[in-house]
Formats: structure tokens, sequence, C-alpha cells
């Protein structure tokens, strides 16, 4: 089944401490992408990846890290998490940036 | 820098209604524009991706089409299900500030009354 998988899906952490949220897709599609989604706010992207090794920032890079090794995954992230880091967050990937999203399920990330 | 605006913010219609949602765009220069579902908690599915050469897509009870000359789409649900409640969300991809970006619009959260 083509599909983008994300883990985990839920993640309750403390302010600091680092980790990452991990970004699989089995379509070998270039584009990839990170979003976070906060209410009133909407989807605003994070990080993007046109192909492998070639990233680029979004609308709020800051405190977010990613790379791009492999075509199939992109990892995001966060070397000190912070409060103001708790959203929900998507992971996406698309053939082109011309063509149609797939999006992953979600991470819900808490940070205390 | 793109703007892209769903109105209404939310909306209430009886079952077997139908409906339309809209969504408005500041930049024309889109590759296409997608619209989404989104149930509570949940992630994104796609519904209908119109490409910027398209005027129309449909799938089933779902009709979105496009003008880019106006900046506007619109999302058409014919005989509203209570199953159709969800927020509904369009995407334009483009470039933006110099950046390949989607820019998202805020939704549409959509009730369905049996």
């Amino acid at each position: 089944e083509a599909q983008v998988t994300q883990n985990p899906r839920y993640l309750i952490t403390v302010t600091g401490k680092k980790l990452t949220v991990t970004c699989s897709q089995n379509m070998n599609h270039e584009y990839m992408s990170w979003y976070r989604q906060d209410p009133g706010l909407g989807l605003r992207q994070i990080y993007y990846s046109m192909n492998v090794e070639v990233t680029d920032k979004g609308d709020v890079p800051e405190g977010y890290k990613v790379s791009r090794k492999e075509k199939r995954n992109f990892p995001l992230i966060l070397e000190s998490p912070s409060p103001n880091q708790t959203s929900l967050y998507f992971c996406a990937s698309s053939l082109a940036l011309t063509g149609g999203y797939t999006f992953g399920s979600g991470t819900r990330l808490t940070v205390v | 820098k793109q703007e892209v605006t769903q109105i209404p913010a939310a909306l209430s219609v009886p079952e077997g209604e139908n409906l339309v949602l809209n969504c408005s765009f500041t930049d024309s220069a889109i590759y296409n524009l997608q619209w989404f579902r989104q149930d509570p908690g949940k992630g994104l599915t796609s519904l209908l991706l119109i490409q910027s050469s398209q005027r129309e897509q449909t799938s089933g009870r779902l009709n979105a089409s496009l003008d880019k000359s106006s900046g506007r789409s619109t999302l058409y649900i014919a005989a509203s299900q209570p199953g159709d409640s969800a927020t509904y969300l369009c995407a334009a991809p483009g470039v933006s500030g110099g950046y390949q970006k989607v820019t998202f619009g805020i939704g549409t959260k959509l009730q369905v009354i049996p």
C-alpha cells in the first residue's frame, strides 16, 4: 500500500531532550515536507526537500533540523525541544511539487 | 507571499443539502490546487487535485473548480451526509518568496446534521 509512515504517533517529552520524528514513504517520491498544525494557525511548513541531500526552510524552521540522506526517509529533529513546539506534526510527500500530496497520520508532540 | 483564505470557517447544514466551500488565493502562479479532508486529530486525506491547466475535477459527490484568474476554487458537495462532517482544507503549491512551498488555508469545519 502506498503510504507515508510517521513514528511515533504520540510523544511526550521534557524541555531540552533531543528527539527525532521519523518519516518514510514507499512511493519513490522526490518531494517531502514537514508541517506543524496549530489551532487557528492552520498548517505551516517547517522544512521541505526536493530530493536527496536537497533541503530548504519553510515558514517556521527555527528549532528544527532535517536531513535527506535517502529518498524514502525525511526525519525531523528537535535538538532542544521547548514547550512552544508542542503541536501536531505532519509529514507529506509528492512525486513533484506539481503533483498531489500524500500525508502521514501525524505525530502529536507535547513538550513539558 | 501567497495567502490562502477559506470561507466560511464553519458550516452546519441538514443532511441532504448541497453545499459549496470556498478557497481563495492571492498569487495565481500555482502549480495546482488540492482539496483535503481532515477528521479530528487525524491526518489529511486527499479528495481532489486540479492541475493549473484544468478547470474542474469530479469524484463521486464531490466537484472542485479552479479559476486562476480570479484566485478562487470551490468544492461542491452534493447530497451531504453525516459522514461528510470534517474539516476541509485547500492547498496551493507554488513559488513564494523564492521558495518552493505549499500554502494551506485554515479550513472550513463542516457539520452535517442527520
